[in-house]
């Protein structure tokens, strides 16, 4: 079973439309979670931790869902600057490596 | 802004041969890594660095890899005899305060082994 599962799309939005990301993953006892977003050949960026009560950044929300193992990005107001993947990422109990998710395609349509 | 730095930003090597990739995490941070994309693949954890030590690593850092700290600044992934399957974006990220906080990437390391 993977460590992290995303749904990898592609997701073709047009602009202004509000659009969701799930992710799941496996182990019961992760710490922390975050959401990357990484743009076509080039490195991981840090678009938000996600926090057990639910947190806001702007136009991005994340929630955190303990029960059902399973995190979610919300993107609303989509520019055409949001066209990127955004990438699932947990750090599990044990260790410190980050475990990714293969990713969500995002297309941004003007 | 602080960030992580990586040199070369691209590296072409014939197989067999040893390569060493070099980072310079933030100033500040104590927890680094290595990880490896394959193209069109997802991002993949090679190893840990604290404390002037291996924390953990992965099943793909067997042997073939190495990593160092050689001075107060720079963090090094060497590759030894370097295979064609070796060929990736390496990335290298350092974190400030520990295993559960926020890790910043380099820009990456793209290794072509011919």
């Amino acid at each position: 079973r993977k460590e992290v599962e995303q749904d990898p799309g592609p997701f073709n939005v047009p602009e202004g439309a509000t659009v969701a990301f799930n992710c799941t993953y496996s182990n019961s006892a992760s710490q922390s979670f975050f959401w990357y977003r990484q743009d076509c050949r080039k490195e991981p960026k840090l678009l938000m931790s996600v926090y057990s009560s639910g947190n806001e950044d702007g136009r991005f929300t994340a929630q955190l869902n303990r029960a059902s193992q399973y995190i979610s990005l919300l993107i609303r107001d989509s520019k055409l600057s949001d066209s990127a993947t955004y990438l699932c990422v947990v750090n599990p109990l044990t260790g410190n490596q980050f475990y990714f998710g293969t990713g969500t395609s995002l297309t941004v349509i003007p | 802004e602080p960030e992580v730095t990586q040199t070369p930003s691209h590296q072409v090597t014939q197989m067999g041969q040893e390569v060493i990739l070099r980072c310079v995490p933030i100033s500040n941070h104590l927890y680094f890594y290595w990880y490896r994309q394959i193209l069109g693949q997802k991002v993949e954890f090679l190893v840990s660095f604290y404390n002037n030590e291996i924390s953990e690593k992965s099943e793909i850092f067997d042997d073939q890899f190495s990593v160092e700290r050689p001075d107060g600044s720079n963090f090094t992934l060497k590759i030894r005899s370097t295979k064609l399957e070796d060929s990736a974006m390496y990335f290298c990220a350092s974190s400030g305060q520990g295993r559960f906080y926020e890790q910043y990437f380099g820009p990456g390391t793209r290794l072509t082994v011919t």
